[in-house]
């Protein structure tokens, strides 16, 4: 079984900082997949980015990088030059070996302040 | 392409009747997974549907079923409501990994009265 730890409920960052959003995760799979969804209050789930576990680099996309540190069993997500539009939930989210179902953690709500 | 659609956005029903949300996933996706994301629960997986075979399932009772359809549209049906089952619904579909990326719809609002 696999479980996300996300020990940051809530979250401040001034607009155009960079802010990070700290996950941990446990799972006894050897190959595994990390991912970071972003909700806004409308709902719907926004996939951001995904780190393989067998990955040797870090993910990036845009202005999202996933910091892994695999020793650790983390997977931060670093959200450059914060914007506006950032204000959303945050999960972190895992799937298992051969599997498409995803565990996540409880969020980080993230608010951006002008 | 088109992302995944869900309908209705909203419902409302009473204790004790039944509803059936439906999910059409991104076109050429073949696995459709079904989650129940409610603030005390947090996000939950309902089941997994692939080339219309379940293929996982989440700890959810027997009221709670899905099927999915030659097209890869998914719906699934809650029986005999309880105030508990209101929640956001969300679908996901996924094409063939890696990566096993699952894209949400919007999600479908359940209200139980």
């Amino acid at each position: 079984a696999q479980k996300i730890t996300q020990t940051q409920p809530g979250m401040f960052v001034q607009e155009k900082e960079a802010v990070t959003l700290d996950c941990t995760y446990d799972t006894s799979d050897p190959s595994y997949g990390l991912f970071w969804y972003k909700q806004p209050s409308s709902g719907e789930m926004i996939f951001l980015i995904y780190q393989g576990s067998y990955d040797q680099q870090n993910a990036t996309e845009g202005r999202y990088s996933l910091n892994f540190q695999k020793a650790r069993k983390s997977a931060n997500l670093v959200i450059s030059a914060s914007q506006l539009g950032d204000s959303a939930m945050y999960f972190c989210a895992t799937t298992g070996a051969g599997s498409y179902q995803l565990t996540f953690g409880k969020g980080t709500k993230l608010s951006v302040i002008p | 392409k088109a992302g995944v659609t869900q309908t209705p956005r909203y419902l409302i029903k009473t204790r004790g009747q039944q509803v059936t949300l439906s999910c059409s996933p991104i076109s050429g996706h073949r696995s459709v997974s079904w989650y129940q994301q409610t603030p005390g629960q947090g996000l939950q997986f309902l089941f997994e549907y692939f080339s219309e075979t379940q293929r996982n399932k989440g700890n959810f009772p027997g009221r709670f079923s899905g099927r999915q359809f030659s097209n890869s549209r998914s719906e699934m049906n809650v029986s005999t409501l309880e105030l508990g089952d209101s929640a956001l619904y969300l679908c996901a579909s996924s094409g063939v990994g890696p990566p096993d990326t699952q894209y949400f719809g919007p999600g479908t609002r359940l209200t139980v009265l």
